[in-house]
């Protein structure tokens, strides 16, 4: 099944204790993103890659870190953690530029 | 300046019924795409129907339908008899060119009730 997979579902932390949010994607696409989701905001892109080792920052992107090693993983890494980036986490992955974005089920974040 | 609009933050329908969902969008652009995802309860985004700018036809899918306006800017969604699995956030979303083909500008939302 064609599918995005992240990894944990929820996740409780203090502040300042680094974690990774894990993502991956069995549908062999190149172009991979993170979103971040808050009430009254909508989704907010992160960061996002476009193939193997590219990866450039969205619209949001201080206090996360990504990594593109391989084409299926895009993890997530919030070095040192605050309370303002408790909020809704979806990685997302697509073939084409005009096609349709693939979400995973998202993370709910809370740093306390 | 907000790329895409959603003026309704709630809405309630009648089962059975149809509902719009309103959406605007703003881009210089010719060459666009426009999408809408279901955000139901349980937090995962559903992708439910997609409108290429070049698109001569309005897109549909099943009960969604999408009333693209060019010239208004504007790309409601349409679901035709509502059912209570319905009941959801929705959300529009545009990805243009000029800023770049690499981010998917997503509005607000509008959260769906639909009553038995």
């Amino acid at each position: 099944e064609a599918q995005v997979t992240q990894n944990p579902r929820y996740l409780i932390t203090v502040t300042g204790k680094k974690l990774t949010v894990t993502c991956s994607q069995n549908m062999n696409h190149e172009y991979m993103s993170w979103y971040r989701q808050d009430p009254g905001l909508g989704l907010r892109q992160i960061y996002y890659s476009m193939n193997v080792e590219v990866t450039d920052k969205g619209d949001v992107p201080e206090g996360y870190k990504v990594s593109r090693k391989e084409k299926r993983n895009f993890p997530l890494i919030l070095e040192s953690p605050s309370p303002n980036q408790t909020s809704l986490y979806f990685c997302a992955s697509r073939r084409g530029s005009l096609e349709k974005l693939f979400f995973g089920s998202g993370t709910q974040l809370s740093v306390l | 300046a907000q790329k895409i609009t959603q003026t309704q933050p709630g809405m309630f329908v009648q089962e059975k019924e149809a509902v719009t969902l309103d959406c605007t969008y703003d881009t210089s652009d010719q060459s666009y795409g426009l999408f809408w995802y279901k955000q139901p309860s349980s937090g995962e985004m559903i992708f439910l129907i997609y409108q290429g700018s070049y698109d001569e036809q309005n897109a549909t899918e099943g009960r969604y339908s999408l009333n693209f306006q060019k010239a208004r800017k504007s790309a409601n969604l349409v679901i035709s008899a509502s059912q209570l699995g319905d009941s959801a956030m929705y959300f529009c979303a545009m990805r243009d060119v000029v800023t770049g083909a690499n981010n998917l500008f997503f509005g607000t939302g509008t959260r769906l009730t639909v009553i038995p």
